[in-house]
């Protein structure tokens, strides 16, 4: 049972235009969320994150929005570049959990930025 | 450097041999935490370490999976008896605390059992 979806497995976005990647969740329990970037041979980097009690939550040309009611959040980079292109992982734990510290992780999505 | 390193950073077994891969978490870092990702999936949790001990080991796929972790910092991940199955890209992260929320992940060791 897939916890977090990416129902994207590719986007492809012209420079400068936006790239908006989706995430959906389904155990209700989730309460942290973060996103990672991974570029081929490299572990994923951190990239930005947002609690439940936000709905959203901008660092630079990277904004996450979460709307907790339909389980969604969502991935805006403004203005993408070349540089941008990745693979992006959406990520979530139970911050209230004692033990279940781990990060349940999508599928990703393979963005593609074209010049 | 300062991040997280693992090793080695590719790795080729054959079948039924058994292989140790190994995390330097970052330094003062006291979680551990190991995931694989095999081809096209998303990351699979392993083992969660908070100092030496492991309070959550729900994620090992059988028992030919064991981890150990000394002195607080470096990690082994052993595959016993490797199966064709076990290849993915093995990838460890840590975080500060016990409550950090970023998790900081290596390169990842990438197996390949023939």
């Amino acid at each position: 049972d897939q916890q977090v979806k990416q129902n994207s497995p590719s986007l492809s976005v012209q420079e400068g235009r936006i790239s908006i990647l989706n995430c959906d969740y389904t155990n209700s329990m989730f309460d942290y969320f973060l996103w990672y970037k991974k570029y081929p041979a490299e572990g994923p980097t951190f990239l930005i994150s947002i609690s439940s009690i936000k709905d959203k939550n901008e660092d630079g040309r990277f904004t996450v929005f979460l709307n907790k009611s339909a389980k969604h959040l969502s991935l805006h980079i403004v203005p993408s570049q070349p540089g941008d292109s990745a693979v992006y992982f959406c990520a979530a734990r139970r911050i209230s959990s004692g033990s279940a510290r781990q990060l349940t992780f999508g599928s990703g999505t393979q963005l593609t930025v074209l010049p | 450097g300062a991040g997280v390193s693992q090793s080695p950073s590719n790795k080729v077994t054959e079948k039924g041999k058994d292989v140790e891969l190994r995390c330097d978490p970052i330094s003062g870092h006291t979680a551990l935490y190991w995931y694989r990702q095999s081809l096209g999936q998303g990351l699979e949790f392993l083992i969660y370490f908070q100092g030496n001990s492991a309070p959550d080991k729900s994620g090992l796929p059988s028992d030919r999976f064991s981890a150990e972790r000394t002195g607080g910092s470096v990690s082994t991940l052993t595959i016993q008896r490797t199966q064709q199955e076990d290849s993915a890209v093995y990838l460890c992260a840590s975080t500060p605390g016990s409550g950090g929320e970023t998790q900081y992940f290596g390169p990842g060791t990438r197996l390949l059992v023939l």
